[in-house]
């Protein structure tokens, strides 16, 4: 079973650019959550859809921060403009539903340097 | 959201039995216990999750307390690839709640050779 995917791996930008990040669940999991790790810490929950609908984003940074699921598949996550405090590792994960005793799957996650 | 305590790092040598422990005071009767572990580079994996009774599987054990006060998460013979940084996780399975992971600092398991 494929797990999920990812891209790009790594990116480097400079700060008040734009930079947008790709994630492919595992098919047929309803729901994607997109997390914010910063180095030293644990992740952070940016956001979470159940198919193509938005169930918490309330930890997003809406002022530069975007995120959709169009068609309940694929997400985008985008930065818009980019700070150097956004400087982290952003993982995607996927579950068949976003339930507490339901098991999530990670991506390998991208890395971002803003410069 | 009810919070757990976890010890920062632990050390353990290969093929001997870790246990890795995690405190909840304050966890409700609806909280499962998850554990999920971060090797280097890559994203978190699951491990393991109970709710009242102690839980086996490929990878690991997890003792609960009788109060549910606290955990322990037992790998029965520690390998390198065990290297990791642990988080145990309180996750509400309570209606209207979106199951989401709020993770800490977690433990960072050594491993020696």
């Amino acid at each position: 079973e494929a797990g999920v995917a990812q891209s790009p791996r790594y990116k480097i930008i400079e700060k008040r650019q734009s930079v947008a990040f790709w994630c492919n669940p595992i098919s047929g999991h309803a729901t994607l959550y997109w997390y914010q790790q910063i180095l030293g810490q644990g992740p952070k929950l940016l956001i979470q859809f159940q198919n193509n609908g938005v169930v918490d984003d309330s930890q997003l940074p809406k002022d530069r921060f975007s995120a959709e699921r169009l068609k309940g598949v694929d997400s985008t996550l985008k930065i818009q403009p980019a700070k150097l405090e956004d400087s982290a590792v952003y993982l995607c994960a996927s579950s068949l539903e976003g339930l507490a005793g339901v098991e999530q799957f990670f991506g390998p996650g991208t890395r971002l340097t803003v410069l | 959201d009810a919070k757990t305590t976890q010890p920062n790092s632990m050390e353990s040598n290969e093929e001997e039995p870790v246990h890795l422990p995690c405190n909840h005071s304050t966890i409700s009767g609806t909280d499962y216990i998850h554990w999920y572990r971060q090797l280097p580079s890559q994203g978190p994996e699951y491990v393991i999750h109970g709710l009242t009774s102690n839980v086996n599987n490929r990878m690991a054990s997890l003792a609960i307390a009788e109060d549910r006060k606290s955990s322990t998460l037992i790998l029965h013979r520690a390998t390198l690839r065990d290297a990791a940084v642990y988080y145990c996780i309180l996750r509400d399975r309570g209606s209207g709640n979106t199951g989401k992971l709020i993770f800490g600092q977690g433990t960072t398991l050594q491993v020696k050779p």
